[in-house]
């Protein structure tokens, strides 16, 4: 059972273009969700999160957008720069507690081209 | 910046034999988690660990696995007869009181 779904395995874009990664989750329960780069032979890195009470969060190059009804949010990065390349995982949790576990989805290869 | 050390990099082990794999995790984290990636899946929760105890763990980690913070600093993760289907990228992490995990940069567990 799939709960958080990245249904791009994979993506290119051109340097300087606007990145646009999606996510979707199925689970109603869900109120925070967190995006992660993770470089080959790396563990995944905090980028950025957003709760459910937002429908937008943005950090320098790095916005996150929230669609609460669909349960759909994306990541898009502008401008695109090569140090973007990297495997995006978006991740979800649940529940009050802040140590609750959360959930990734299966990833999306970035690609930046020159 | 702080960081999640684990070791090895990289373990090669036969099948039957029993890993430890071990991280030191930020020194005033709070929640510790060990959680896995079998090549082209996804990352797999494994088990949550909260005041010297379990406070959750996946159908995947069954009687077969550990864990344990024995000195305070060091979280080991036991496989104790390890199968085919253990090799992963297996991925320690911890946290302190935010939603931001730090994860480490992960053990390579080659079953044989």
């Amino acid at each position: 059972d799939q709960q958080v779904k990245q249904n791009s395995p994979s993506l290119s874009v051109q340097e300087g273009r606007i990145s646009i990664l999606n996510c979707d989750y199925t689970n109603s329960m869900f109120d925070y969700f967190l995006w992660y780069k993770k470089y080959p032979a790396e563990g995944p890195t905090f980028l950025i999160s957003i709760s459910s009470i937002k429908d937008k969060n943005e950090d320098g190059r790095f916005t996150v957008f929230l669609n609460k009804s669909a349960k759909h949010l994306s990541l898009h990065i502008v401008p695109s720069q090569p140090g973007d390349s990297a495997v995006y995982f978006c991740a979800a949790s649940a529940g009050m507690n802040r140590d609750d576990k959360i959930i990734f989805g299966k990833g999306t290869r970035l690609h930046i081209l020159p | 910046e702080p960081e999640v050390t684990q070791t090895p990099s990289h373990q090669v082990t036969q099948m039957g034999q029993e890993v430890i794999l071990r991280c030191v995790p930020i020194s005033n984290h709070l929640y510790f988690y060990w959680y896995r990636q079998i090549l082209g899946q996804k990352v797999e929760f494994l088990v949550s660990f909260y005041n010297n105890e379990i406070s959750e763990k996946s159908e995947i980690f069954d009687d077969q696995f550990s864990v344990e913070r024995p000195d305070g600093s060091n979280f080991t993760l036991k496989i104790r007869s390890t199968k085919l289907e253990d090799s992963a990228m297996y991925f320690c992490a911890s946290m302190w009181t935010n939603y931001g995990y730090t994860f480490g940069s992960g053990t390579r567990l080659t079953v044989v």
